[in-house]
């Protein structure tokens, strides 16, 4: 079945430091591949999407790039801030399920 | 458009009670789905619809659980009698048809059992 895996822990940054959340994915069709993020108290929020192969995601300095060969959609950002402090949850929508299946979430606190 | 609206945004009951939460998808939209978010289990899918209709129920915990969609604007979520374990947070979504459409999240209603 399909299934999402990211990296076990929190992850603690200062501000201004480099972000990297990985997410590996099994699959057996040719899923799409999400990056939702709850912030304190909230719903899940979609970040950045992407749909085929080689497509990069972005939104708000956050990027992932769709790697089929590796089977991952790691999360980055150059430069973070307080306000990024959140859980970063990965997902994949296989074209055939209309399931999401849902990693077990980052806590990222980014700290002055 | 106003987004997933759910309430009530907290419960508290005791055990044994029945609690009922409810779920506005967004308008348009052709699926709805309920989650429930623990600690100790993360994220699970409970039971989705699609265009009313439940689709698929099997991450429903146990008899205890319902849930209903009369309408396209409307649904939801009910637990009797309720137990300390229920206690979490509560998610619908909703989204379009279509596998690369994205799922749209509610804020959560809060569910404490006492």
């Amino acid at each position: 079945g399909n299934s999402v895996t990211q990296m076990e822990g929190p992850v603690t940054l200062s501000e201004e430091a480099f972000l990297t959340i990985n997410c590996t994915y099994t699959a057996t069709g040719y899923p799409s591949l999400f990056w939702y993020v709850q912030y304190p108290g909230e719903g899940l929020q979609l970040l950045l999407k992407a749909t085929k192969a080689d497509d990069k995601g972005s939104n708000k300095g956050f990027e992932a790039t769709y790697r089929k060969e590796t089977t991952s959609f790691h999360l980055e950002k150059g430069s973070v801030q307080v306000s990024d402090s959140a859980v970063y949850f990965c997902a994949l929508s296989d074209r055939g399920n209309n399931r999401l299946a849902f990693g077990k979430g980052n806590q990222v606190v980014v700290i002055p | 458009d106003a987004g997933v609206i759910q309430s009530p945004r907290h419960e508290v009951t005791e055990m044994g009670q029945e609690v009922t939460l409810r779920c506005k998808p967004i308008s348009g939209h052709d699926y709805l789905f309920w989650y429930r978010q623990t600690m100790m289990r993360g994220l699970e899918l409970l039971i989705y619809f699609n265009n009313n209709v439940p689709i698929d129920d099997s991450g429903m915990p146990e008899d205890r659980f319902s849930a209903k969609m009369p309408n396209a604007s409307f649904s939801t979520l009910k637990i009797q009698p309720s137990e300390p374990r229920d206690s979490a947070v509560y998610f619908c979504a909703s989204r379009l048809a279509g596998g690369q459409e994205t799922q749209y999240f509610g804020p959560g209603t809060r569910l404490l059992v006492l």
